[in-house]
This record gives structure tokens, sequence and C-alpha cells, in this order.
């Protein structure tokens, strides 16, 4: 079965690295996303990692995949109070079309 | 460009009443997509549409939901009779429809069912 899991609470200090992880289940996903939700917002694409890959980096944030534990991490270096949102990883097969989410962790940034 | 638009972006209703959520997706997106979206939970998948191929429904919860898309336009989600557990925020998302399936979502409609 299809499965995505997430830590749902992160707390930070202004200026820390950030770490949200998540794991999935399915091996068949061939890209997996990050997406950021502000409060009373849409969800924003911040990145996504094609499944053969093991790093990404982009900008303050890194992506780490480790196919064979079916895990996934998002890295946010100098973490701002602006960074504070819902953070959702999701996963695609090319099967389904849809994406499936996890429930989200909630990053808190403290000045 | 303008990007996916919702409407309204907030509903209530009385439960037994029907509703129709709107999409307008990015122009010259060929997939279109619903979700739901339950307080402090994930999303759930609804309804899939691309170009006009036959629409992958399997998200659904019950034969109460049903969707409808013009061509490669606007997109209604009707719910009827509906429940409180309908209560959510029901987002939609469109994408350019190729491998690499990047979705661009809309705000949602937040669905309030008294």
């Amino acid at each position: 079965g299809e499965d995505v899991e997430q830590s749902l609470f992160l707390s930070v200090r202004e200026g820390d690295s950030s770490v949200i992880n998540c794991t999935y289940t399915d091996s068949s996903s061939t890209y997996l996303y990050w997406y950021k939700q502000e409060p009373g917002a849409g969800l924003q694409l911040l990145t996504y990692i094609f499944s053969n890959m093991d790093m990404k980096q982009d900008q303050r944030l890194t992506v780490l995949l480790n196919k064979k534990d079916k895990h996934l991490s998002l890295r946010i270096a100098d973490t701002q109070t602006g960074d504070s949102a819902i953070y959702f990883c999701a996963e695609f097969h090319t099967g389904r079309r849809a994406l499936t989410f996890g429930s989200g962790t909630r990053l808190q940034v403290q000045p | 460009g303008a990007g996916v638009s919702q409407s309204p972006s907030n509903k209530v209703t009385e439960k037994g009443k029907d509703v129709e959520l709107r999409c307008d997706p990015i122009s010259g997106h060929t997939a279109l997509y619903w979700y739901r979206q339950r307080l402090g939970q994930g999303l759930e998948f609804l309804i899939y549409f691309q170009g006009n191929s036959a629409p992958d429904k399997s998200g659904l919860p019950s034969d109460r939901f049903s969707a409808e898309r013009t061509g490669e336009s606007v997109s209604t989600l009707t719910i009827q009779r509906t429940q409180q557990e309908d209560s959510a925020v029901y987002l939609c998302a469109s994408g350019p429809g190729l491998a690499v399936e990047t979705q661009y979502f809309g705000p949602g409609t937040r669905l309030l069912v008294l």
C-alpha cells in the first residue's frame, strides 16, 4: 500500500538549520516533492527530486533521498521566521498520476 | 500569467444541501486535480482529469461527489446532500501533464457544513 509519514512538529531557533523528515512505503515512486503551506494560503511547491537522485540543492534547501530506506529529508539552512509553515512531503508514481501526501510537519521558528 | 484560482473562497452550507465548487486552472495545463484537506491532515486525492481522457475518479469518497471539466479549462466539483464530515478545504491543482508532474495549487475553498 501507499503511505507517507512525517513527524508532526519541529521547533528551531532563527539562524539554525531545520531538518524535516519523511518516510514512504511505495518503492515505485518516481518523484518526491516538498510543498510549503502558510496559514490561509495554498500549497507552494518548494522542490522535487527524481527517485534516482541522492541529493538536490537549491539555495537554502537541500533534499536528501535514501531510496533503500525510503527516507526523504528537507534541510533548510539559516532558518528564518518566514520559514514558519507546514511542510508536506509527497510522492508521485506514474501509474496513478496523483500525489500522495504526508500529514505535514509544522515548523515553528523562534526568534 | 495568473495562477490557479478557485471560487468561492469560503462556503457555509446546511447539511443536506448541494454545493458546487469551481476551479480555473492555469491556461494551457492539461492536467487538473481535486484534493480534500481535512483540518490538521494531509491532502486526500479525489479526482484527476487529463486532456480528453476519462477522468480518474478513484479517490471520490462516495457517489455524492462528482466533478466535471470542460475541455482543458474550468472544472466544477459538486457535493450533493452535504454531510458534516464533508467540511474541509477543497484544493484544486493543475499541471502541464508532463512526466515530472509539477502540480500548482489554488488557494482552496473552505467548506463548512453545519
